[in-house]
């Protein structure tokens, strides 16, 4: 069955301390794609990034980073030095290729608060 | 600014009732999805359409309808509306392509709060 899961139910940091968002996920399928979307409190869904399952390299972008590891199922995000900003919602997803719709399967999210 | 545009931001309504969520995808996206996001159910896939076509249901319910019309803009039809069916109802568009599996952006959401 497909299932995301981050255990992190919230996450309280000060602000430049690093955070790592957990998510694990399970599929059957052998192509998929993990996503991870950004809900600030002004309330839309952001998009941050798209990865395949044949890509495990892992990527930075500025302070974010993100980390795949298909032998353990999952797809770990990183903020280094957190700011105030970073205080949100964060969702990571999963889309996989068989039944070819694309819908997008969420796990429960994550909040975050960056304190100053 | 996704380029993906729902109105309107807000709808308060009595049970009972019936309503109708809009949304335009981005510029030449094919795509475009329905979502729920309640505090009990979170973020959950309801419906999409591909170029006219309902191509994927999820956990929609017998009173939801949706359709996509030759303009590529979509609506969601929620009808005998319960306490229950309060929650933000986002849009979603893709370009389609690449096994369905491209990139979704989202719009700002409709909130639906049913008294």
């Amino acid at each position: 069955a497909q299932k995301v899961t981050q255990a992190q139910t919230e996450i309280s940091v000060v602000e430049k301390e690093d955070v790592t968002l957990d998510c694990v996920y399970e599929t059957r399928d052998t192509t998929y794609y993990l996503f991870w979307y950004k809900q600030p409190p002004s309330g839309e869904l952001v998009f941050l990034i798209r990865r395949n399952s044949f890509d495990e390299q892992n990527e930075i972008s500025g302070r974010y980073s993100w980390n795949f590891q298909k032998s353990t199922s999952s797809f770990n995000f990183t903020i280094t030095a957190s700011q105030v900003v970073d205080s949100a919602v964060y969702f990571c997803a999963l889309s996989e290729a068989s039944g070819n719709t694309g819908k997008l399967i969420f796990g429960q999210g994550t909040t975050l608060q960056v304190k100053p | 600014d996704s380029g993906v545009t729902q109105t309107p931001k807000h709808l308060i309504t009595a049970t009972g009732q019936r309503v109708t969520l809009r949304c335009s995808p981005r510029s030449g996206d094919l795509s475009v999805y329905w979502y729920q996001q309640s505090l009990d159910q979170g973020l959950q896939f309801l419906i999409q359409y591909y170029n006219g076509e309902e191509r994927a249901k999820g956990n929609i319910l017998e009173r939801f309808s949706a359709q996509q019309f030759p303009d590529l803009h979509s609506e969601l039809n929620l009808s005998s509306l319960e306490l229950g069916d309060s929650a933000l109802y986002f849009c979603a568009s893709s370009v389609g392509g690449q096994g369905m599996t491209d990139t979704q952006y989202f719009g700002p959401g409709t909130r639906l709060t049913v008294l």
